[in-house]
């Protein structure tokens, strides 16, 4: 059953320093997502991305924050300048419009921690 | 503005029992969706049912199933028969009609007891 991969599984980096968290959406999926996740709280939609651009996004997703899909198959999230509040699990998502609901299929996540 | 609401942080059930996590929503959208998500303590997250505002009939999926009023607006989902494996956060979420980004509540721990 295809799913939603993302790398790394955890991300320790040092604030102020940049990050780039990947993730590969399901193959016939063509919208995507990323969520953030604090621990302990609920889930928090970032942004949305489709057909190479981005379609709606969160106060949280500010000037700090940039997805781009560089090929035909990885979607990035990148954080410019850490800071200790970004620490949490990011979740990537994808679905496909015409399939069930438009039920989003999460990623496994990448835990980020900022020291 | 959606806005969805699950009053309940943490559940008991005895392993075999059925199980009521609620949920409410509030939207002005005509049309919406509602789904449940599973979380187990690896983090992930899991999609598990389906509801849209327009359907007529509870969505099921094996041992979970969706108990939506629309008046009410709320979408409780029902587990039958739980098992340990069940033990995990809970969530609910939107989609409103614009479809993009979804609405997630603050989550009901669900423990399933031997």
């Amino acid at each position: 059953e295809p799913e939603v991969t993302q790398t790394p599984s955890h991300q320790v980096t040092q604030m102020g320093q940049e990050v780039i968290l990947r993730c590969v959406p399901i193959s016939n999926h063509l919208y995507f997502y990323w969520y953030r996740q604090i621990l302990g709280q609920k889930v928090e939609f970032l942004v949305s991305f489709y057909n190479n651009e981005i379609s709606e996004k969160s106060e949280i997703f500010d000037d700090q924050f940039s997805v781009e899909r560089p090929d035909g198959s990885n979607f990035t999230l990148k954080i410019r300048s850490t800071k200790l509040e970004d620490s949490a699990m990011y979740f990537c998502a994808s679905r496909n419009p015409g399939q069930g609901g438009g039920e989003q299929y999460f990623g496994p996540g990448t835990r980020l921690t900022v020291t | 503005a959606q806005k969805i609401t699950q009053t309940q942080p943490g559940m008991f059930v005895q392993e075999k029992e059925a199980v009521t996590l609620d949920c409410t929503y509030d939207t002005s959208d005509p049309s919406y969706g509602l789904f449940w998500y599973k979380q187990p303590s690896s983090g992930e997250m899991i999609f598990l049912i389906y509801q849209g505002s327009y359907d007529q009939q509870n969505a099921t999926e094996g041992r979970y199933s969706l108990n939506f009023q629309k008046a009410r607006k709320s979408a409780n989902l029902v587990i039958s028969a739980s098992q340990l494996g069940d033990s995990a956060m809970y969530f609910c979420a939107m989609r409103g009609q614009a479809g993009n980004q979804f609405y997630f509540g603050t989550g009901t721990s669900l423990t399933v007891i031997p």
